[in-house]
């Protein structure tokens, strides 16, 4: 059973960039899945961010998209997320999670989801 | 972007009511809405997928319906358990995004 496990500074100053790391056990992100990294703001609002597949296939949200880096490590089998120049609208609780479909990418839902990792942008 | 709607808010009931609440999208998108079950301090776990189907080991008593543009949830049977906030999520066209969620709540 794939399970997923967040983790990130907790603080970044605005204007910084923040970087976030997913590690995945119980499966291989080597696989036909994808991999979202999604947000949930103090005002409890979910927001998908971008998706990566191993190959490198990745897409972002077009509100985040020129501040959004993705990348995936299959020999650490971890995803790693960077958003750069930061203010305090990203502060947010960040979580990782595996699409899971049976009609292909596009048409799938998130399942499971790591357990999420919270940030606070501030001086 | 496809805008998702739930309501209500709050939902006050009780153990063993059945409890039914709705997301409506500003566009049709077919049957591809997910409903999720949040519990404070946790991540959203998926209960229904393709807007009526159940997720793995999710109980029974959840049920999902609706396609196009309204969906509901349902419990059929609250449970202590149940207490939770609900967000749908559409996933029509490389496209998610979610709903602000239905927070069920002790009466």
């Amino acid at each position: 059973q794939v399970q997923l496990q967040e983790s990130g500074p907790g603080l970044v100053k605005p204007s910084e960039t923040l970087s976030l790391i997913c590690d995945v056990s119980g499966g291989s992100i080597r696989t036909d899945y994808y991999w979202s990294w999604i947000r949930q703001t103090p005002g409890k609002t979910l927001e998908w961010i971008a998706y990566i597949h191993h190959s490198g296939d990745s897409n972002s949200n077009p509100s985040l998209k020129s501040r959004v880096t993705l990348s995936a490590d299959t020999s650490k089998n971890q995803l790693s997320l960077k958003l750069s120049a930061v203010t305090a609208a990203d502060t947010a609780i960040y979580y990782c999670a595996r699409h899971d479909t049976s009609h292909g990418l596009g048409k799938d839902w998130f399942d499971p989801w790591g357990q999420g990792t919270p940030v606070i942008v501030s001086s | 972007d496809i805008q998702m709607t739930q309501s209500p808010s709050t939902l006050s009931a009780s153990v063993g009511d059945r409890i039914t609440f709705t997301c409506r999208a500003n566009q049709n998108i077919n049957n591809w809405l997910a409903w999720y079950q949040q519990k404070p301090g946790k991540a959203p776990k998926l209960l229904i997928y393709d807007a009526s189907n159940l997720g793995r080991g999710v109980p029974s008593r959840f049920s999902g319906g609706g396609s196009g543009t309204e969906f509901t949830l349902t419990i059929s049977s609250l449970q202590p358990d149940d207490f939770a906030t609900y967000y749908c999520q559409q996933y029509d066209s490389y496209s998610w995004t979610f709903g602000q969620g239905t927070r069920v709540e002790i009466k």
